[in-house]
């Protein structure tokens, strides 16, 4: 099955700064791409996805790229507000079972 | 518009007691999930229903079953508890291949 690595936070940065948060996996073939972001007390919301080779998913001021070379699929924004303080999970699609495999989730921390 | 809904959401169990966890989606989805989330480990599938009558283990299936009661209902349970057990609970629902799943707000069950 599915595998996912995720950059281990919390990640702290101040309001404004650049965002980087890296994921790679391991999949049988080409899996659809997610970003899952998961607020205090809350479920988990769809961010942005991307469903074949180099097309690049995007939201609320949020990219990744479906990097298949590399099998990355690494979420960026340019400049990060405190709303944006939340656990991120990137997620591969499962082919076979239909179902997302989740990384270990990143802990955004923004400071005003 | 509800989306999923997941019922309860707290529950405290003593070990060895039975209970069973309420899922409902009202997207006509045909595919739904249940997973579990511990800290640092991200979101592990439990089991999944690819389309009603039909269920299949995911990762961690041990100590549940589940029901594919009709094609918007999806129940998870816990035969007798075990405090390994406690953890927040999340149903999820998913359509045609390459979209998205959407959450329920999570059940957060602990067991003594």
């Amino acid at each position: 099955g599915n595998s996912v690595t995720q950059m281990e936070g919390p990640v702290t940065l101040s309001e404004e700064a650049f965002l980087t948060i890296n994921c790679t996996y391991t999949a049988t073939g080409y899996p659809s791409l997610f970003w899952y972001v998961q607020y205090p007390g809350e479920g988990l919301q769809l961010l942005l996805k991307a469903t074949k080779a180099d097309d690049k998913g995007s939201n609320k001021g949020f990219e990744a790229t479906y990097r298949k070379e590399t099998t990355s699929f690494h979420l960026e924004k340019g400049s990060v507000q405190v709303s944006d303080s939340a656990v991120y999970f990137c997620a591969p699609m499962d082919t076979g079972r239909r179902a997302l495999t989740f990384g270990s989730g990143t802990r955004l921390q923004v400071q005003p | 518009n509800a989306g999923v809904t997941q019922t309860p959401k707290f529950q405290v169990l003593k070990t060895g007691q039975s209970m069973t966890l309420q899922c409902a989606q009202d997207m006509n989805h045909n595919s739904m999930y249940w997973y579990r989330q511990d800290p640092g480990m991200g979101l592990r599938l439990i089991y999944y229903s690819a389309s009603e009558g039909t269920t299949d283990k995911g990762e961690v299936p041990n100590g549940y079953n589940v029901s594919r009661l009709n094609k918007r209902e999806f129940s998870l349970r816990l035969e007798s508890a075990a405090p390994s057990q406690t953890s927040v609970y999340f149903c999820a629902s998913s359509g045609p291949m390459n979209t998205e799943a959407f959450f329920g707000q999570g059940t957060r069950l602990t067991v003594v």
